[in-house]
């Protein structure tokens, strides 16, 4: 079975410093990995997603994640946060053969201040 | 496209009826999934379909829950008789193939509340 762990339920920072969101997983074999971002009220949308090619994966709105297999963690970061980053990420995992859904973690909320 | 669309999108309902949650996918996704998220719990996967097949019903938290897709592109989640534990917020989602590298596209969800 596979499952994410996604350290802090709340992480705050100021509008232009880093972001940096943790998520490490456990899969017993090799994961695809994803990140979703869920504003209010709304569903949630796909950030980003690891599927075993580049380590170091780009997505939306400047975010970017590195999967780490020694580490078996795959953290999210923004160089730079802004007001309309302020939301609940989530990350995700599913097995990369045979029928698998995605697992979730329990979300991380990000705070930004002014 | 016009992305993963549930309705309604809020439902208030008494203790004791029947709450019927509807899902249209995305045209040409073959997987339909069914979650539940709440604060306690986070995002719980219900159920899920390929092809318009139920292939795991396991996170049905009771014999309350029924979901059907009678065809590719609609699905019903059923709760009968709903319960005020049963308020959270409901999410369809859809996938191409669940078997592949691609993530889910949500629908906005159902916010529903048992009084």
């Amino acid at each position: 079975a596979q499952s994410v762990t996604q350290l802090g339920s709340h992480v705050s920072v100021s509008e232009g410093a880093l972001v940096l969101l943790r998520c490490n997983y456990s899969s017993s074999v090799p994961p695809y990995l994803f990140w979703y971002v869920q504003y209010p009220n709304q569903g949630l949308q796909l950030l980003l997603k690891y599927t075993s090619a580049a380590t170091l994966v780009k997505g939306i709105n400047g975010f970017e994640a590195e999967f780490k297999k020694s580490e078996t963690s795959f953290h999210l970061t923004k160089p730079s946060a802004h007001m309309s980053d302020a939301a609940e990420y989530f990350c995700a995992v599913r097995r990369t053969s045979g029928y698998s859904t995605l697992t979730f973690g329990k979300g991380t909320m990000l705070l930004v201040s002014p | 496209d016009a992305g993963v669309i549930q309705s309604p999108r809020h439902e208030v309902t008494e203790m004791g009826q029947e709450v019927t949650l509807r899902c249209k996918p995305i045209s040409g996704h073959n997987s339909l999934f069914w979650y539940r998220q709440t604060m306690m719990r986070g995002l719980e996967l219900l159920i899920y379909f390929n092809n318009n097949v139920p292939i795991d019903d396991s996170g049905m938290p009771e014999d309350r829950f029924s979901a059907k897709m009678p065809n590719a592109s609609f699905s019903t989640l059923k709760i009968q008789p709903s319960e005020p534990r049963d308020s959270a917020v409901y999410f369809c989602a859809s996938s191409m193939d669940d078997r592949a590298n691609y993530g889910y596209t949500f629908g906005s969800g159902t916010r529903l509340t048992v009084v």
